[in-house]
């Protein structure tokens, strides 16, 4: 049982260049994010995924596109990476409202 | 949208202490979780507790959901205690939007 499963661990970009950010959970969770943690920032919520087929803006969502390929599976797609895009992403996942959430290990990002 | 302040933003502790950690939240939520992220960066979820008491050993959570405050309650804390603890909370019907304070960072020495 993996849990979350966030896919690369690393990366290093040049300014201008897209990636997309993979995240799989096993534990049929309704429920998928993706936040960005700054130093001194806390966690902030770019996207979220309430159910399959539905995404929803956070706090932070300019520069990013999500798809929720299906019930396992939520990306993060940056089109044209900026130096400001440089931070760590975790990827989430509850059951719904109400229920805990599980976090995947992160992605640190850098954006030259 | 919803603030949430946590304090205070750093503590340090001798082994053995105990420690109080707040969570103040500006709206009515109905959904309120504590996580730990340890010196590795892992998110560890510790509590959901949206109202009430809840204890996991030497860890226990309240909320007072009428007042806007969660408390965080770390006793005899161990060095494995050491990280950076979070409140996020999601304000009633957000379909699951979860805020996250900005965290309290602990550092307990041996």
């Amino acid at each position: 049982n993996a849990g979350v499963t966030q896919t690369p661990k690393f990366q290093v970009l040049k300014t201008g260049q897209s990636m997309t950010l993979q995240c799989a959970q096993d534990m049929n969770h309704n429920s998928m994010y993706w936040y960005r943690q700054d130093p001194g920032m806390g966690l902030r919520l770019i996207y979220y995924s309430a159910s399959e087929g539905t995404t929803d803006k956070g706090e932070v969502p300019n520069g990013y596109n999500v798809s929720r390929l299906n019930k396992r599976e939520f990306s993060l797609r940056l089109e044209s990476a900026a130096p400001s895009q440089t931070s760590v992403y975790f990827c989430a996942s509850s059951g719904g409202q109400g229920a805990p959430l599980h976090f995947g290990n992160g992605t640190r990002l850098t954006v030259t | 949208g919803i603030q949430v302040e946590q304090s205070p933003p750093d503590l340090i502790l001798q082994e053995g202490a105990n420690s109080t950690l707040r969570c103040n939240f500006s709206d009515s939520v109905n959904n309120l979780q504590w996580f730990h992220q340890n010196p590795w960066g892992q998110l560890i979820n510790l509590f959901y507790i949206p109202s009430g008491t809840k204890q996991n050993g030497r860890l226990s959570a309240t909320t007072v959901a009428t007042e806007r405050y969660s408390l965080l309650y770390i006793s005899s804390s161990q060095t494995t205690d050491s990280g950076v603890y979070f409140c996020a909370v999601e304000r009633n019907n957000q379909g699951g939007k979860l805020i996250f304070g900005q965290g309290t960072e602990l550092s307990v020495k041996p």
